[in-house]
């Protein structure tokens, strides 16, 4: 099975910031990557897929990298509807699963 | 508009049995794989369950595999779970999910509809 490592687990940020969060999985996804946000009390978000493509309607300051084993997810100027926690889900092989998610707060 | 609606959800006593239901609406059901994803309280996301299409391939976490069923009727344009022998780690909200492309998995996909969630609880 193939386990996703998001770092840094939780983070503390201002608005404006430029913000990266890394997810390493433990075996070859190649671009199988996606990211999600959660805000509290709601469903995830995709953000973005295939590693690197942005899902329509996703503000453009959303960006995703990386293939292979290691992937980041890029906010180039954290907005305050940005603070939430984000995930990272391998959809190469079955069982699918996700990255322990990263909680952006402010700073 | 595209719209996933979960229900079922409730509370149950460990070893008890629940069954949940996803309505699907605004896109053509019968032609995408669909999921369940759950999440603990306070935890991150952890998938269950995916069916294809035509119900042909299923698969399932290890923690459910043996006591849940995932099935769904195209007919009706309906996902369901049947969760059975439920533990206390089985507590969480299960969301009903569908990829941005027909299949999920290498397929260039990622998870772009989701229900709002349906709360399960396992306690005595």
């Amino acid at each position: 099975d193939i386990q996703l490592t998001q770092s840094p687990s939780f983070l503390s940020a201002s608005v404006g910031d430029r913000v990266t969060i890394t997810c390493r999985a433990s075996q070859d996804i190649s671009s199988y990557l996606a990211w999600y946000q959660q805000k509290p009390g709601k469903a995830p978000n995709l953000l973005i897929y295939v590693a690197s493509t942005l899902q329509s309607g996703v503000p453009s300051r959303f960006s995703g990298s990386g293939s292979g084993t290691e992937f980041t997810l890029t906010i180039s100027s954290l907005q305050p509807e940005d603070f939430a926690t984000y995930y990272c889900h391998q959809l190469n092989s079955y069982p699918q699963s996700f990255g322990g998610g990263t909680k952006v707060e402010i700073k | 508009e595209v719209q996933l609606v979960e229900s079922g959800g409730g509370l149950v006593k460990p070893g008890g049995s629940l069954r949940l239901s996803c309505a699907a609406s605004g896109f053509s059901f019968s032609t995408y794989s669909m999921n369940w994803v759950r999440q603990a309280p306070g935890k991150g996301l952890e998938w269950v369950s995916s069916i294809s299409p035509s119900s042909n391939y299923i698969y399932y976490a290890d923690s459910v595999k043996g006591r849940f069923t995932i099935s769904r009727d195209n007919t009706k344009n309906s996902l369901f779970l049947q969760m059975n022998s439920l533990r206390a780690e089985d507590t969480a909200v299960y969301y009903c999910a569908r990829c941005v492309r027909e299949a999920c998995v290498a397929a260039g996909s990622g998870v772009a509809v989701w229900g709002q969630g349906t709360t399960v609880t396992v306690s005595s």
